[in-house]
């Protein structure tokens, strides 16, 4: 059964704080992606990967950076956790886009910025 | 524009109807389609791939329309395990653009 991962499925932090959200896939895909996703606006990209070390920003990267050292690890980081960052956060990876190449995705974290 | 806009609903519909979604989509260059389904607070999971052709899988029936760029899921005989959020997918270059949900609820 193909897994994604994602660390924690609850987070509550403070404003400022420095936060760290992992996701984990053991499918050997090439590519994987942070989202974000709160009601009316559906799922917006922050940023993606389409291999170890490299990066793209999304549509809403501002405020975030990311890491792939490991080809299966994709970590999604707050520099400065902000109240405006309170939202669900999904993880997805795939292989190389062409006909069928579906999205698979993490459980989702629930971030809570106080 | 936005490269992919849906109905965001709330479509509210009882047990054994037949309910249609539609989403269009705006980069004639997009090259996968998918609907997801997302249950409340879980994420979204694959319901199927769309097609030229139009697939089926038991209840569901799925189209794509690359002339008017949109795809479209039927669903019939409506069940309470239906109630979900239904997310179109469009695949272009190498991102994946999400509509913003349909929500369903089915009702005894």
């Amino acid at each position: 059964d193909v897994k994604v991962t994602q660390s924690s499925r609850y987070l509550v932090k403070r404003t400022g704080e420095k936060v760290f959200l992992e996701c984990v896939q053991d499918m050997d895909h090439e590519n994987m992606f942070w989202y974000r996703q709160d009601p009316g606006l559906g799922l917006r990209l922050i940023y993606f990967s389409y291999d170890v070390k490299m990066k793209e920003k999304g549509d809403i990267p501002e405020g975030y950076s990311v890491s792939r050292e490991k080809k299966e690890r994709f970590s999604l980081i707050l520099e400065s956790a902000s109240t405006n960052q309170t939202s669900m956060y999904l993880c997805a990876s795939s292989l190389v886009p062409g006909a069928d190449t579906e999205a698979f995705f993490g459980q989702g974290t629930r971030l809570t910025v106080v | 524009r936005k490269e992919v806009e849906q109905d965001p609903g709330p479509f509210n519909v009882p047990e054994g109807a037949t309910v249609a979604f539609n989403c269009t989509y705006s980069n004639s260059a997009s090259q996968s389609f998918f609907w997801y389904r997302q249950d409340c607070r879980k994420e979204p999971k694959l319901l199927m791939s769309v097609y030229s052709s139009g697939n089926e899988d038991g209840r569901f029936t799925a189209q794509l329309n690359r002339a008017s760029q949109y795809i479209s899921l039927l669903i019939r005989d409506s069940k309470l395990s239906d109630s979900a959020t239904y997310l179109c997918v469009i695949c272009t270059g190498n991102q994946f653009y999400f509509g913003t949900g349909t929500s369903l609820t089915v009702i005894p």
